[in-house]
């Protein structure tokens, strides 16, 4: 079953802690995408990758970092320097290529701040 | 601004009552709209996309249709399991990035 799978389900994490959320895809697609998702707000572009060993920044990057060494994962770290990092976190993937394409998402990790 | 807003926020019916949702949107030149479906907890699925004015797309119990200045998902004789948060989003000539609504939280009461 080819699919995006984000782990884990749940994290929670201490204020000054960082933290790594897993995205794998194996649909063999270019592209890679994390959002962010609060209620009541639209998805929010925090990075993206088009390619292998390549990425910028979206809308809210800030306290946020990522690597994209293979073209199956682009884990995403929540660094103590996100202030607000509560919130729905997706991984999503598309052909690329430049084209008008189709982002597929996978389940989501909800990480909390205790 | 590049902007789209769904409306209404929710929207209640009986098991069977069709109606529509609305996305509306301003962008400079539409390369591509999405329609989504996301249950509680999940990550969106992805319906449809329409690519220009005029253009229809139907699966199941929805079809969705797009102008030069919104789109409608319209769902006929929903069923409870129809229930979900209906998310739109555009995609801009000038820029690959998706612009994103805040979704209409459908409930479909048997």
């Amino acid at each position: 079953d080819g699919g995006i799978t984000q782990s884990p389900k749940y994290l929670f994490r201490k204020e000054g802690q960082n933290v790594t959320l897993s995205c794998e895809q194996n649909l063999n697609h270019d592209a890679m995408y994390w959002y962010r998702q609060d209620p009541g707000q639209g998805l929010r572009l925090i990075y993206y990758s088009q390619i292998v060993n390549d990425f910028q920044k979206g809308d809210i990057a800030e306290g946020y970092s990522v690597s994209r060494e293979k073209k199956e994962s682009f884990p995403l770290t929540v660094t103590s320097a996100q202030k607000n990092p509560t919130a729905f976190y997706l991984c999503a993937s598309s052909r690329g290529g430049g084209i008008t394409d189709t982002q597929y998402f996978g389940p989501g990790t909800r990480l909390t701040v205790l | 601004e590049d902007q789209v807003t769904q409306s209404p926020e929710a929207l209640r019916l009986q098991e069977g009552e069709s109606s529509s949702l609305n996305c509306s949107y301003t962008v400079s030149g539409l390369r591509g709209l999405f329609w989504y479906r996301q249950d509680p907890g999940k990550g969106p699925e992805f319906l449809f996309t329409l690519y220009s004015a005029g253009e229809e797309k139907e699966k199941e119990r929805l079809k969705a249709t797009l102008t030069k200045k919104e789109s409608f998902l319209h769902i006929t004789a929903p069923k409870p399991e129809d229930s979900a948060t209906y998310l739109c989003a555009v995609q801009a000539a000038s820029n690959y990035q998706l612009i994103w609504g805040a979704g209409t939280k459908l409930i479909i009461k048997p």
